[in-house]
């Protein structure tokens, strides 16, 4: 069966430094991969967008890589700031048909 | 642009009633809309999509006569729990989908608590 799995549960750093979140996935070969920001008791917000034809891409301090021979997805932030503090959610299309599932996702602590 | 709201943002009802969870895309018109259920700690679980104008496709596991869903327009969707109980309590996030784009946009989810 599918799994996409995101690497820990929480991942607490101090300010100024990158945080390195991972995102694997299996038995599948998504056309593309999403990276979502979830804040508490509120829905996820889109951040960035990677197609399987691209390895890298970036916004603002965000960036994030796709090896689909891997089967996984590196997101960063860097320079992270406390206001970063969140849920960080990747996102596939496992059955091409728009319809997305979602890792359990990353709580990110920034430490000021 | 591509704002999603939901209303309310938190209902508690009594076991046994039903509860109605509005979805409105409010400056774009959404061909599809998608209702997730979130349980503190976990992901997001898809139960439903709908299209305007149609019927709503559920996900396995999710019982279509306990959930209703109702997409009357490209702007509106609608979910009610019918006959809530305690274990139907979860955090309830609607998003929108434009055809052509793979990004969704979600609303900011309805807290449901079941006494």
């Amino acid at each position: 069966s599918q799994k996409i799995e995101q690497n820990s549960e929480a991942l607490n750093i101090q300010e100024g430094k990158t945080a390195t979140l991972t995102c694997n996935y299996t038995n599948y070969s998504p056309a593309y991969l999403q990276w979502y920001r979830q804040d508490p008791g509120r829905g996820p917000v889109f951040l960035l967008l990677i197609r399987e034809n691209e390895k890298e891409k970036r916004k603002e301090r965000l960036k994030v890589t796709f090896d689909t021979t891997l089967k996984q997805s590196l997101f960063h932030i860097t320079a992270s700031q406390p206001a970063d503090s969140a849920t960080y959610l990747c996102a596939l299309d496992i059955r091409n048909d728009y319809k997305l599932s979602f890792g359990a996702g990353t709580t990110v602590t920034v430490r000021a | 642009g591509a704002v999603v709201s939901q209303h309310p943002s938190w209902v508690i009802c009594k076991s046994g009633t039903s509860v109605k969870i509005e979805c409105r895309s409010l400056d774009f018109q959404a061909t599809t809309m998608f209702w997730y259920r979130q349980f503190p700690k976990q992901s997001l679980m898809l139960m439903a999509t709908s299209n305007e104008g149609s019927k709503a496709t559920y996900e396995q596991g999710v019982e279509k006569d306990k959930f209703l869903i109702n997409h009357a327009s490209l702007t509106l969707s609608t979910l009610t729990v019918t006959s809530a109980h305690p274990e139907d309590s979860s955090f309830y996030i609607c998003s929108a989908g434009i055809a052509g784009r793979d990004t969704q946009y979600f609303g900011p989810g309805t807290r449901l608590t079941v006494l």
